[in-house]
């Protein structure tokens, strides 16, 4: 089945110490998405790619980062984790910007 | 931040029970409109969607009502079960100039046996 994989589900890190999140689809989407969601909030839109082109929200902190090497993975890399970025973060993907989004099963960050 | 609200954090039914859920969304300009359903500790799954061309529209079990003239949409589930326990957003595509999907608050939905 086509699908959107995150890894690893959860994640332990250090404060200050680098890590980096993982997203594949196998939906052959043109746009990747990636959100960080807090504990009974709703999903809040970090940055995505349309193909190679990256769009960064205007209120994303430096700190976050993302890659995408090709059009089945995109990485969220969060150069130096506080605290405050303990969350679910959540892989997306879509067609066309505006389309239906499909999300990941998320990854559960713990910062120490 | 940019959100879409809900009326009700938490909806507690009765199992067999119809359940409503409602959105109230506040951009004239969107035109596409999505509920999720986000199970604990899993990424929100699609459910259903609806353009703003329509008015209504049917799945298994649950309908989306849309109201544009006073920016409103609602979530219809039939029979509820308690495999429908689960937080429900909705959200817009909001299409002024650059799309961008926003979320709203959530809803809780319990379902009692």
């Amino acid at each position: 089945d086509a699908m959107v994989i995150q890894n690893p589900r959860y994640q332990v890190t250090q404060f200050g110490k680098p890590v980096t999140l993982s997203c594949s689809q196998t939906l052959n989407h043109n746009v990747m998405y990636w959100y960080q969601q807090k504990s009974s909030q709703a999903p809040k839109l970090l940055f995505h790619y349309y193909d190679k082109d990256f769009n960064n929200e205007a209120d994303t902190p430096d700190n976050f980062q993302s890659r995408r090497p090709n059009t089945s993975f995109c990485f969220l890399d969060i150069r130096s984790p506080g605290l405050g970025d303990a969350a679910m973060y959540l892989c997306a993907t879509s067609n066309r910007v505006g389309e239906t989004q499909y999300f990941g099963p998320g990854t559960r960050l713990l910062v120490l | 931040g940019e959100s879409v609200g809900l009326h009700l954090p938490t909806l507690s039914v009765q199992e067999g029970d119809n359940s409503i859920i409602n959105c109230a969304y506040s951009n004239s300009a969107s035109d596409y409109f999505i509920w999720y359903k986000q199970e604990s500790g899993k990424g929100p799954q699609f459910i259903i969607d609806i353009r703003s061309n329509m008015d209504k529209r049917q799945g298994q079990r649950v309908t989306v009502l849309l109201n544009k003239t006073v920016k409103h949409l609602s979530l219809q589930i039939a029979a509820t079960q308690p495999g429908d326990s689960a937080v429900y957003f909705c959200a817009e595509n909001r299409n002024t100039g650059f799309q961008k999907l926003v979320f709203g608050t959530g809803t809780r939905l319990l379902v009692s046996p």
